[in-house]
C-alpha cells in the first residue's frame, strides 16, 4: 500500500525566511507527485511532479521530485503571514487514481 | 469558471439519521472524487466515480456509505444511519479526463449529534 511521509510536522518561521518542506513516498509503480496548500477550506493544488516533470516553479514557491530518493521538496522564499497554512502532499501510481496524502506539515509565520 | 461546488457546507444530523452530501464538479471535469478528513489526520481517499460509473470504492467503508455521479446532475455522497465517528469535513475534487490534477471544493463538515 502507498505510503506518504511529511516533515517536519509544523514548523514556525519568522516572515521573509525561507523555509522547505519534506515528502517522502514509498508507492509501486509511481505515477505523480502533487503539493497543495490547505488553509481552514479546500486544499488548493500548487504542483503536480511527474518523470517528466521534476521540477516546477511559481512566485516564490518551487518543487523539485528526486526520483531515486523517492522524495520531494517545497520551497518557499520570502515567507509571508499568508503562506501560513496546512502543506500537503500526495502521490498516484498508474492503475487508479486517487490520490494518497501525507499527514502534513503546519507552517506558520510570524509577523 | 465555477470551481468544485459542495453543498451544504456544514451539515448537523442526529444519530441514525441519514446524511446526502453533493458536489458538482468544475465545468469540463467528468472524474469526481471523494475524500474524509477526520479531526487531526489526513484526508482518506473514499470513492471515484465518472458519469453513471463508480470506478474505484476501495476506500468507503462497507456499510451505510454509497455514492452516485448520475448523468445529470450533481454528485452524491450518502451516509445512512449516521454515527458519531462518521463527523468529519467530507472533500470532492474534480479532474479533468487524461490529467491527474484535483481540484477540490470547500467541504461540508458533518457534525452527528
Amino acid at each position: 500500500e502507498d505510503k506518504v511521509v511529511q516533515s517536519p510536522l509544523s514548523l514556525v518561521v519568522h516572515e521573509g525566511d525561507t523555509v522547505t518542506l519534506n515528502c517522502s513516498y514509498e508507492v509501486t509503480n509511481f505515477r505523480s507527485l502533487l503539493w497543495y496548500k490547505q488553509e481552514k477550506k479546500a486544499p488548493t493544488f500548487l504542483f503536480m511532479l511527474t518523470s517528466s516533470g521534476i521540477e516546477k516553479k511559481s512566485g516564490r514557491l518551487s518543487s523539485i521530485l528526486d526520483k531515486k530518493e523517492l522524495s520531494s521538496i517545497l520551497n518557499i522564499t520570502a515567507t509571508q503571514t499568508g503562506d501560513s497554512a496546512i502543506y500537503l502532499c500526495a502521490d498516484t501510481n498508474f492503475g487508479n487514481e486517487k490520490l494518497t496524502f501525507g499527514t502534513g506539515t503546519r507552517l506558520t509565520i510570524i509577523p | 469558471n465555477a470551481g468544485v461546488m459542495q453543498n451544504p457546507r456544514h451539515l448537523v444530523r442526529r444519530r441514525g439519521q441519514e446524511a446526502r452530501l453533493r458536489c458538482s464538479p468544475m465545468k469540463g471535469h467528468s472524474h469526481v472524487y471523494w475524500y474524509r478528513q477526520l479531526p487531526e489526520e489526513g484526508l482518506k481517499f473514499m470513492v471515484y466515480l465518472q458519469k453513471e460509473n463508480i470506478i474505484d470504492e476501495s476506500g468507503m467503508p462497507k456499510e451505510r456509505f454509497s455514492a452516485e455521479f448520475p448523468k445529470e446532475g450533481p454528485s452524491i455522497l450518502r451516509i445512512q444511519q449516521v454515527v458519531r465517528g462518521d463527523s468529519a469535513a467530507y472533500f470532492c475534487a474534480s479532474s479533468p479526463p487524461a490529467t491527474y490534477e484535483q481540484y477540490f471544493g470547500p467541504g461540508t463538515r458533518l457534525t452527528v449529534t
